[in-house]
C-alpha cells in the first residue's frame, strides 16, 4: 500500500515568508508526527497528533511554527516568517496507533536564503 | 543536551564482515529503544526495537544489544551486505510519552564489496 507522502520535496524560500508543508500519512492510521532533522543533527521531534485529542505541541521550537490536522488525515505544517536557522529536512511520521511503529516519509528539505 | 549520542559519524566495513554501530543514552527513564536505517532522499525506515526488561533482540541480520547499566545499546549486522549502506539512527523513549522518540545524530554505515 501507499507509504507517507510529503510534498513538495524540496522548497526554497527566502527570509521573512511563509511556508507550508504538506504530509498525507499512512491510510487508518491515527498517530501522525512532525520532525526535524537540521544538518548534522538527530530527528527533533516537534509535534504529534492522536486521534481527535488536542495535540502535543511541546516540540515546536518558537510561536511561528503551527501545524493543523484535518480530518484525522492530512496535516499540514506552517512556518511564518521563515529564519534562516529553519533550513532543515522536515519530515512527516505516521502510525497505526500511539506506541506502534512510526513509518517515515521521504522528507521536504526546506531551505531559507 | 544530546540525551542519545552517536559518537560515531561514519563506518565502513567490508561485506561479509560484522557491522558494529553503537548509542549512548544519559537518560535512565528512558526504557523502549529503536534503530531507524535511512537512504538517500527516503525516510527512515523501522530497523529492530528492544525494550528494557530485554538484553537482546535478534531478528535475522540484525541482533540489537542492551546494556543498561552502561546506558548504551549496539547493533550488529552479520553478515554485513552492501546494501546495508545507509545511516542508521538510534531512538529512544520513556515514559514521559513513548511516542515521542528522541534520535541520535546517525552513523552513515558504508558496507564494501
Amino acid at each position: 500500500g501507499a507509504g507517507v507522502s510529503q510534498s513538495p520535496s524540496n522548497k526554497v524560500t527566502e527570509k521573512g515568508k511563509d511556508v507550508e508543508l504538506r504530509c498525507d500519512p499512512i491510510s487508518g492510521h491515527t498517530a501522525l508526527y512532525w520532525y526535524r532533522q537540521s544538518l548534522g543533527q538527530g530527528l527533533e521531534f516537534l509535534i504529534y497528533f492522536q486521534g481527535n485529542s488536542a495535540p502535543d505541541k511541546s516540540g515546536l521550537p518558537s510561536d511561528r511554527f503551527s501545524a493543523e490536522r484535518t480530518g484525522g488525515s492530512v496535516s499540514t505544517l506552517t512556518i511564518q516568517r521563515t529564519q534562516q536557522e529553519d533550513s532543515a529536512v522536515y519530515l512527516c511520521a505516521s502510525s497505526l496507533a500511539e506506541n506502534n511503529e512510526q513509518f517515515f516519509g521521504p522528507g521536504t528539505r526546506l531551505t531559507v536564503l | 543536551d544530546q540525551q542519545v549520542k552517536q559518537n560515531s559519524p561514519s563506518l565502513s566495513v567490508q561485506e561479509g564482515r560484522i557491522s558494529i554501530l553503537n548509542c549512548d543514552y544519559t537518560n535512565s527513564m528512558f526504557d523502549y529503544f529503536l534503530w531507524y536505517k535511512k537512504y538517500p532522499a527516503e525516510g527512515p525506515t523501522f530497523l529492530i526495537s528492544i525494550s528494557s526488561i530485554k538484553d537482546k533482540n535478534e531478528d535475522g541480520r540484525f541482533t540489537v544489544f542492551l546494556n543498561k547499566s552502561a546506558k548504551h545499546l549496539s547493533l550488529h549486522i552479520v553478515p554485513s551486505q552492501p546494501g546495508d549502506s545507509a545511516v542508521y539512527f538510534c531512538a529512544a523513549s520513556g515514559t514521559s510519552g513513548t511516542y515521542k522518540y528522541i534520535f541520535g545524530t546517525g552513523t552513515r554505515l558504508k558496507v564494501l564489496a
